[in-house]
């Protein structure tokens, strides 16, 4: 089966501009995850969907960061306006079936914010 | 924030060693899982063991858990080159539906 797709692959903007980066999960699964990694540092959840509903956003900060995904399948995360502490690797996940599999993870975006 | 801690943070070992990593965590879990990653790549996923196990087996990979000491290890058997990447652990935590990684490790395997 086909993995999870992430785009662009790199991205480098100015402090204060906007960047989208766009996940298509693997076909049927129901559950998307975005993660922030930092350099160094292990994932961090930001959002989590079950189909096209937000399950948790609790760390996604809300005053710059948004996320959707239309109709259950693709996802879009975006950031307006970007820090350099927005520097990262952004990591999109899709799963099955909660406890049986681990997740799936696409390649990631690596964004450097200057 | 983030639920593992893991250690050691690097590990440099020679081919044909065995690596081991372990994890600590600090909630009641469904299951604990294990992930690698070589450098600027996503995360692969090597495997998951369950709260009510205790060993589970795949391949050079043999992984323990220990729930009454909230921790687990990771012992990679024979290692070789292609074994070096950062390893995370990550919890399914039982009070809430997402998993959540651990601090990693950096281990390189030399020839």
């Amino acid at each position: 089966e086909a993995g999870v797709a992430q785009s662009p692959r790199y991205k480098i903007i100015e402090k204060r501009q906007s960047v989208a980066f766009w996940c298509n999960p693997i076909s049927g699964h129901a559950t998307l995850y975005w993660y922030q990694q930092i350099l160094g540092q292990g994932p961090k959840l930001l959002i989590q969907f079950q189909n096209n509903g937000v399950v948790d956003d609790s760390q996604l900060p809300k005053d710059r960061f948004s996320a959707e995904r239309l109709k259950g399948v693709d996802s879009t995360l975006k950031i307006q306006p970007a820090k350099l502490e927005d520097s990262a690797v952004y990591l999109c996940a899709s799963m099955k079936i909660k406890g049986n599999y681990g997740y799936t993870f696409g390649s990631g975006t690596r964004l450097t914010v200057v | 924030s983030q639920q593992g801690e893991e250690d050691p943070q690097a590990l440099s070992i020679q081919e044909g060693e065995n690596a081991t990593m372990n994890c600590s965590y600090k909630t009641s879990i469904n299951n604990l899982q294990w992930y690698r990653q070589n450098s600027g790549r996503g995360l692969v996923h090597l495997i998951l063991i369950r709260s009510n196990e205790r060993e589970k087996h795949s391949g050079r990979l043999r992984v323990t858990l220990d729930t009454s000491k909230k921790s687990s290890s990771l012992l990679i058997t024979a290692s070789q080159a292609a074994d070096t990447a950062s390893y995370f652990c990550a919890t399914d935590a039982s009070y809430t539906d997402k998993l959540i990684f651990g601090t990693g490790t950096r281990l390189q395997v030399f020839p």
